[in-house]
C-alpha cells in the first residue's frame, strides 16, 4: 500500500456544487498534514494545513480523522477558477524530512 | 521577495549527457527538496537537505547528485541524463522542513531527454 493514497478523478462538477477529496495515508505517527493545490503546468501551492482536528477557510474546509486514517477537502459553492489538482501532503515515508505527496486529485468545474 | 527560483525553465538533453538544474531561495530556508514530477506518480522527492553542507537521498536519487554549499543555492545534477529522466522537477524549501512545515515550490523546469 502507498503511503498516502488519493482518487486521480476527475472530478467533474457543476459550477455552485460542493465536492469532496478524501486522502488516505498508511503511516499513523504523523502530527500534521498539507493540502497543496496545482494548477495546469504551474509549481504546487499551499491550499490549507491540518491540524488536530480540522480546519476552515471560507468556502474550504479540511478535516482530519485519525481512526480511519484520511484527510479530507470540501470546497462548497464551486467556482470555475477551483478547477485544479488537489494534493495532499500525509506522514513521512522512510524518516522525518521525507515528504510524501499523494498523486493528486483532478477537479474541473464546469459552467 | 523572489521566493524559490529555477533556472533553466525548459532543456533538452541528449542521452549521456549532463547538466545542472539551478535553485535558488531568499527567504532564508534551512530546508531544500528536488521532485520530479510525472503524469499518474505525482511528487517524488529526489533528494533533500536540511542546511549548508547537509544532504541526503529521496525516494528516487539514482542519476542525480546534490550539493548544498549556502543556504541559498542547492544545485541538482544529472550525471548522464536517460529517457528515464524525462519529467519536470521542482525546487521547494521550507522554513523548518519535513512534513511539519509548509514548502514553497520554484516554477520547474521541464527537462526532455531524447
Amino acid at each position: 500500500r502507498k503511503e498516502v493514497e488519493q482518487d486521480p478523478g476527475p472530478f467533474n462538477v457543476p459550477e455552485g456544487a460542493t465536492v469532496a477529496f478524501n486522502c488516505t495515508y498508511s503511516n499513523s505517527a504523523s502530527q500534521s498534514f498539507f493540502w497543496y493545490r496545482q494548477d495546469c503546468r504551474k509549481e504546487p501551492k499551499l491550499l490549507m494545513s491540518v491540524y488536530s482536528s480540522g480546519n476552515e477557510d471560507g468556502r474550504f474546509t479540511a478535516q482530519l480523522n485519525r481512526a480511519s486514517q484520511y484527510i479530507s477537502l470540501l470546497i462548497r459553492d464551486s467556482k470555475l477558477s477551483d478547477s485544479a489538482t488537489y494534493l495532499c501532503v500525509g506522514p513521512p515515508s522512510g524518516g522525518y524530512q521525507k515528504v510524501t505527496f499523494g498523486t493528486g486529485t483532478k477537479l474541473q468545474v464546469i459552467p | 521577495n523572489a521566493g524559490v527560483t529555477q533556472t533553466p525553465k525548459f532543456q533538452v538533453l541528449k542521452t549521456g549527457q549532463s547538466m545542472t538544474l539551478q535553485c535558488a531561495q531568499d527567504m532564508n530556508h534551512e530546508y531544500m527538496s528536488w521532485y520530479r514530477q510525472d503524469p499518474g506518480m505525482g511528487l517524488r522527492l529526489i533528494h533533500y537537505s536540511v542546511g549548508a553542507g547537509i544532504t541526503d537521498q529521496g525516494e528516487v536519487p539514482n542519476g542525480y547528485n546534490v550539493s548544498r554549499s549556502t543556504t541559498e543555492d542547492f544545485p541538482l545534477r544529472l550525471l548522464s541524463a536517460a529517457p528515464s529522466q524525462t519529467s519536470v522537477y521542482f525546487c521547494a524549501s521550507s522554513y523548518s522542513g519535513g512534513a511539519s512545515s509548509e514548502q514553497y515550490f520554484g516554477p520547474g523546469t521541464r527537462l526532455t531527454v531524447t
